[in-house]
């Protein structure tokens, strides 16, 4: 099984300000198939980002994802308030899938 | 605009079997494009994959699950279930339920639902 490890667990950021998410697998994803999900509170997760860095459709451009092997990175160039949020990645490239603990954006 | 709809009792006695249905609209659960997916997260932890199914009812569970796991297809109401048998207090959850790629990416996801495990 492939353990995801984010960090850090709580990112403390003002609007305008860049975010950068880690996430780390305890061994290679196959192919790149790492996702990013955005979850509010009460809300199912949504979709972000798919095979490390390609943009899920509808989602705005200051979401950007990177990395490939064992380390991903989610950035947001320009917090919006709507983005603040849990974000967890999720390895899709071998059974059983997994997902990271998250990291939680919170406004500073 | 694919959606999808949990429901099930949001209470559940220790030793005894969860039991959700997936409700899908505005798409075919019987799609050869799709499984069909059960994710659960337990308050204040990380996300865990319990199973998918294929509208042919080929399913797929994750080991850590499997033995208690039922996953079962009603193509003609568009439903999918989950059951969940001898649950514990460590099976406390939202429930989500969701699509699942070709390449076992999930999207969308419902809205999950809570089950209490508690007598």
């Amino acid at each position: 099984e492939i353990m995801l490890t984010q960090s850090p667990g709580t990112l403390s950021l003002s609007p305008g300000e860049r975010a950068t998410l880690s996430c780390r697998a305890s061994q290679s994803v196959s192919s790149s198939y790492l996702a990013w999900y955005q979850q509010k509170p009460g809300q199912a997760p949504r979709l972000l980002i798919y095979g490390a860095s390609s943009r899920a459709t509808g989602i705005p451009d200051r979401f950007s994802g990177s990395g490939s092997g064992t380390d991903f990175t989610l950035t947001i160039s320009g917090l919006e308030p709507e983005d603040f949020a849990a974000y967890y990645c999720h390895q899709y490239g071998s059974s059983p899938w997994t997902f990271g603990q998250g990291t939680r954006v919170e406004i500073k | 605009q694919l959606q999808l709809q949990e429901s099930g009792p949001g209470l559940v006695k220790p030793s005894e079997t969860l039991s959700l249905t997936c409700t899908v609209s505005g798409g075919s659960i019987s799609s050869s494009s799709y499984y069909w997916g059960w994710i659960r997260q337990p308050p204040g932890k990380e996300l865990e994959w319990i199973g998918s199914i294929y509208y042919s009812g080929s399913t797929s569970c994750n080991p850590s699950l499997k033995s208690r796991v039922t996953i079962s297809v009603d193509t003609s109401k568009n439903q999918f279930s989950l059951k969940l048998n001898s649950v514990t207090a460590a099976d406390t959850a939202v429930y989500y339920c969701a699509r699942q790629l070709w390449s076992n990416l999930f999207d969308p996801w419902g809205q999950g639902t809570l089950v209490t495990v508690s007598s």
